[in-house]
């Protein structure tokens, strides 16, 4: 079946260091892609999606590209802030069917 | 367009009483969703609207959760008979038909059963 699976977290990172969230697929056909972030006591909101392999989605300095050959969409960002301190899930989606599959989630720390 | 709504964003509530959230979707989307998330724990899907229609149901929701969405707009969630276990964030989507359309989110609704 269809699943996601997230490094596990917390990662903890000092403000301005480089961001890697590992996200890899299991999928049927061909998925889209997507990240979620989540901060402390507030709903889901989309960050960025891609919907074909080799897509780079990015948004608010975070990017990820679909890379079918190694079933993945790492989530980067050059320069980590205190504000980007959350939790990220990675998600999927495919034609056949109207839910998302979701990662276990990753919480961020970002230490000043 | 406003995004998703909820109401109330804070619930608390005896154990064995009723409780009805709302959620009023973006108005083009015809799918809606609600998700279950507890503390640490990403989103756990409890039911989906196409239109008017309830097409799916998690196995994992009691009796005591029923959802409707008259009219194809707005949907509501009652948990009757509240647990201590119902405690959690209800979380409503929504989205269009395509499979590259990502769900959008509302705030949520913090549930606590006391």
């Amino acid at each position: 079946g269809n699943s996601v699976t997230q490094m596990e977290g917390p990662v903890t990172l000092s403000e301005e260091a480089f961001l890697t969230i590992n996200c890899t697929y299991t999928a049927t056909g061909y998925p889209s892609l997507f990240w979620y972030v989540q901060y402390p006591g507030e709903g889901l909101q989309l960050l960025l999606k891609a919907t074909k392999a080799d897509d780079k989605g990015s948004n608010k300095g975070f990017e990820a590209t679909y890379r079918k050959e190694t079933t993945s969409f790492h989530l980067e960002k050059g320069s980590v802030q205190v504000s980007d301190s959350a939790v990220y899930f990675c998600a999927l989606k495919t034609d056949s069917n109207y839910q998302l599959i979701w990662g276990a989630g990753t919480k961020l720390i970002i230490k000043p | 367009d406003t995004g998703v709504s909820q109401d109330p964003r804070h619930k608390i509530t005896k154990r064995g009483q009723n409780v009805t959230f709302r959620c009023d979707p973006i108005s083009e989307h015809n799918r809606l969703y609600w998700y279950r998330q507890t503390l640490g724990q990403g989103p756990e899907f409890l039911t989906y609207f196409q239109n008017e229609a309830q097409l799916e149901k998690s196995r994992l929701l009691s009796d005591r959760f029923s959802a409707e969405r008259p009219k194809g707009s707005f949907s509501t969630l009652e948990i009757q008979r509240t647990e201590q276990g119902d405690s959690a964030m209800y979380l409503c989507a929504s989205s269009l038909s395509t499979a590259n359309y990502g769900y959008t989110f509302g705030s949520g609704t913090r549930l606590t059963v006391v």
